[in-house]
């Protein structure tokens, strides 16, 4: 199963971007890289996913590098209700081995 | 509204004394998994099902069990609880698709669990 590598945390001041990196470099060709929130001690929440091309929602941008061997996930104007810890994980599927495989995440403070 | 529904929020029990965390999806959903999270250990699988009567243990599976005999339910059952399996418990489920994509799993609020 492809690993992640992120940092533990981050800081950002509310109304500037929060850019957080993931580091895949062991990920193959068809594992998807997936971004999950979670508030607290709530249930993690789903943000975004893809394979090889940029995607963006409603919420923020996924960046994959050409090589896939990480990402970074970008919300443009964070604010205090974005603070969470924000995990990427890459998506085993086949067989018997489908789940998802969270780290330990990257808690992301907001600042006032 | 499309949701997970774990039960209970919170439990302290005893040592030994069987019990039952409930979850339920009104999604349709074919797969459903079981997490515990515990501090510096992130989320860990318990247990997932794939559908109806299909489940396999997860990275976790010892003092629990679980069942699908129906769509919608999954529940997690543990038969003697010990104390070190106290912990936040979540249930997920989600759809999948025969070519492998995956449209993310929808978690639960949670289940506090302490076993004392």
């Amino acid at each position: 199963d492809a690993k992640t590598t992120q940092p533990t945390s981050m800081d950002c001041a509310e109304g500037r971007a929060a850019n957080l990196p993931c580091n895949h470099s062991t990920i193959s060709g068809n594992e998807y890289v997936y971004w999950y929130r979670q508030i607290h001690s709530q249930g993690p929440q789903y943000i975004i996913h893809g394979l090889k091309n940029n995607e963006t929602n409603e919420m923020a941008s996924l960046i994959i590098t050409e090589d896939r061997k990480s990402s970074t996930w970008s919300l443009p104007h964070a604010t205090l209700r974005d603070t969470a810890v924000y995990y990427c994980i890459v998506r085993v599927y086949g067989g018997a081995t489908n789940k998802l495989i969270f780290g330990t995440g990257t808690l992301l403070a907001v600042q006032p | 509204e499309a949701q997970v529904t774990q039960n209970p929020r919170y439990l302290i029990t005893v040592t030994g004394k069987k019990l039952t965390v409930t979850c339920s999806q009104n999604m349709n959903h074919e797969y459903m998994s079981w997490y515990r999270q515990d501090p510096g250990l992130g989320l860990r699988q318990i247990y997932y099902s794939m559908n109806v009567e299909v489940t396999d243990k997860g990275d976790v599976p010892e003092g629990y069990k679980v069942s699908r005999k129906e769509k919608r339910n999954f529940p997690l059952i543990l038969e003697s609880p010990s104390p070190n399996q106290t912990s936040l418990y979540f249930c997920a489920s989600s759809f999948g698709a025969p070519s492998g994509v995956f449209y993310g799993y929808t978690f639960g609020s949670g289940t506090r669990l302490t076993v004392v």
